[in-house]
């Protein structure tokens, strides 16, 4: 199975920064990646999908970049309501598999 | 507008079984790939099993594999998932999750969840 890394577990920063989430993938996976926010209490909702394309209706201050085994979600200037936990989904390979989550918070 | 909406959730006890179901709408069911997808309190998200959009094909999570079986009927829209020998670390939120046009293994509509509670 493809092992996903996800770094940080956790952030904090303030509305207006600009952060960065990385997935590792433990093999080369392309470019077939998502990424997912999460808010307390709802379903995962889809933000990216093939590394580095936006879903219809998602903010362009969030973007995707990667390829092979290292990924990065970028949120070029946080808002509120941004603040939540995101994960990486890999789906090069079944099963597909989620990075462990990022919970980011207000400081 | 898609929609997917799970249901059978309930607390069992260790060694127990269970039957969740999704309803789906607003979709050609029979056109797409299906996943169950679990959370356990607190924790991330672990993907459990999918199913291709005939039934033919099937996969699990080692956590589950002979344990819990995928099933799907077509003509009710409807996805399945049966629990059996169920486990404390079962305990979790139980989402359905529709796989994208543009990759089987890449999930873009989520249910609501059932909760899924395995205690005695």
């Amino acid at each position: 199975d493809i092992q996903m890394t996800q770094s940080p577990s956790s952030l904090s920063a303030s509305v207006g920064d600009r952060v960065t989430i990385t997935c590792r993938a433990s093999q080369g996976i392309r470019n077939d990646l998502g990424w997912y926010q999460q808010k307390p209490g709802k379903a995962p909702k889809r933000l990216i999908y093939a590394a580095s394309s936006l879903q219809s209706g998602v903010p362009s201050r969030f973007s995707g970049s990667g390829s092979g085994t290292e990924f990065t979600l970028t949120i070029s200037s946080l808002q509120p309501e941004d603040f939540a936990t995101y994960y990486c989904l890999q789906h090069n390979s079944y099963p597909p598999t989620f990075g462990q989550g990022t919970k980011l918070e207000i400081k | 507008e898609v929609q997917l909406v799970e249901s059978g959730g309930v607390v069992v006890q260790p060694g127990g079984s269970l039957r969740l179901s999704c309803a789906a709408s607003g979709f050609t069911f029979d056109d797409y790939t299906m996943h169950w997808v679990r959370q356990a309190p607190g924790k991330g998200l672990e993907w459990v099993s999918l199913i291709s959009w005939d039934g033919g094909s099937t996969y699990y999570a080692d956590s589950v594999k002979g344990r819990f079986t995928i099933s799907r009927d077509n003509s009710k829209n409807s996805l399945y998932l049966q629990m059996n020998s169920l486990r404390t670390e079962d305990t979790a939120l139980y989402y359905c999750a529709k796989a994208s046009g543009y990759s089987s293994g890449y999930m873009d509509v989520w249910g609501k969840g059932t909760t899924v509670t395995v205690s005695s």
